[in-house]
């Protein structure tokens, strides 16, 4: 079974920084098969990237990911207010990564 | 309103069985992969069930296979969830989610329902 490590556990930034959070597997993930969700306290998760790479509908174009092969990224630019969530990771629709906590510094 | 509204979720005992049910309202539920995926209170995601628009495919996760049955009436656009031999790790936020058409990933997500399991 392919475990997903998401590192940092949290991430610490102000506003209008840019957030940069890893997914490794521990096998090969096909880049079609790697999604991003973003949770708020007291709401289900949210989709943000599928496909390693693509937004998914509403998403702003400040979100991109990335990576292929073992090593997937998250990139939040210049973040906003509303982004300060968790943040996890997903392989195949299976396994989740444990989760990165971006929160305000 | 495209939405998922999950409901069934209770109180039982270690041992007991549970039903959840997974209401879908403003699409057809059998165009739809759909899956269970549940929170334990302050912990990460787990992924539970898959089944197939037709409900002809499904898998289950190491954690549950044998307990729990996923299943679907696409006549009542509603997806269900099983549980049996309840035990105290079970408990947790009880999510239904829709795949993403021609993708692995889930775009609809409900608000949940919780199960806890406790003598």
């Amino acid at each position: 079974e392919t475990v997903l490590t998401q590192s940092p556990a949290t991430l610490s930034l102000s506003p209008g920084e840019r957030a940069t959070l890893s997914c490794r597997a521990s096998q090969y993930v096909s880049s079609n098969y790697l999604t991003w969700y973003q949770q708020k306290p007291g709401q289900a998760p949210r989709l943000l990237i599928y496909a390693s790479s693509s937004r998914a509908t509403g998403v702003p174009d400040r979100f991109s990911g990335s990576g292929s092969g073992r090593d997937f990224t998250l990139t939040i630019n210049r973040l906003e207010p509303e982004d300060f969530a968790v943040y996890y990771c997903q392989q195949y629709g299976r396994t989740f990564g444990q989760g990165t906590k971006v929160q305000i510094k | 309103e495209v939405q998922l509204v999950e409901s069934g979720g209770g109180l039982r005992q270690p041992g007991g069985s549970l039903r959840l049910s997974c209401a879908a309202s403003g699409f057809t539920l059998s165009g739809y992969e759909m899956n269970w995926v549940r929170q334990s209170p302050g912990k990460g995601l787990e992924w539970l069930s898959y089944i197939s628009g037709s409900g002809k495919t499904i898998y289950y996760a190491n954690s549950v296979e044998g307990r729990f049955a996923i299943s679907r009436d696409n006549t009542d656009n509603s997806l269900y969830l099983q549980m049996n031999s309840l035990r105290a790790e079970d408990t947790a936020l009880y999510y239904c989610a829709r795949g993403l058409y021609g993708s692995d990933a889930f775009d609809l997500w409900g608000q949940g329902t919780m199960v806890t399991v406790s003598s």
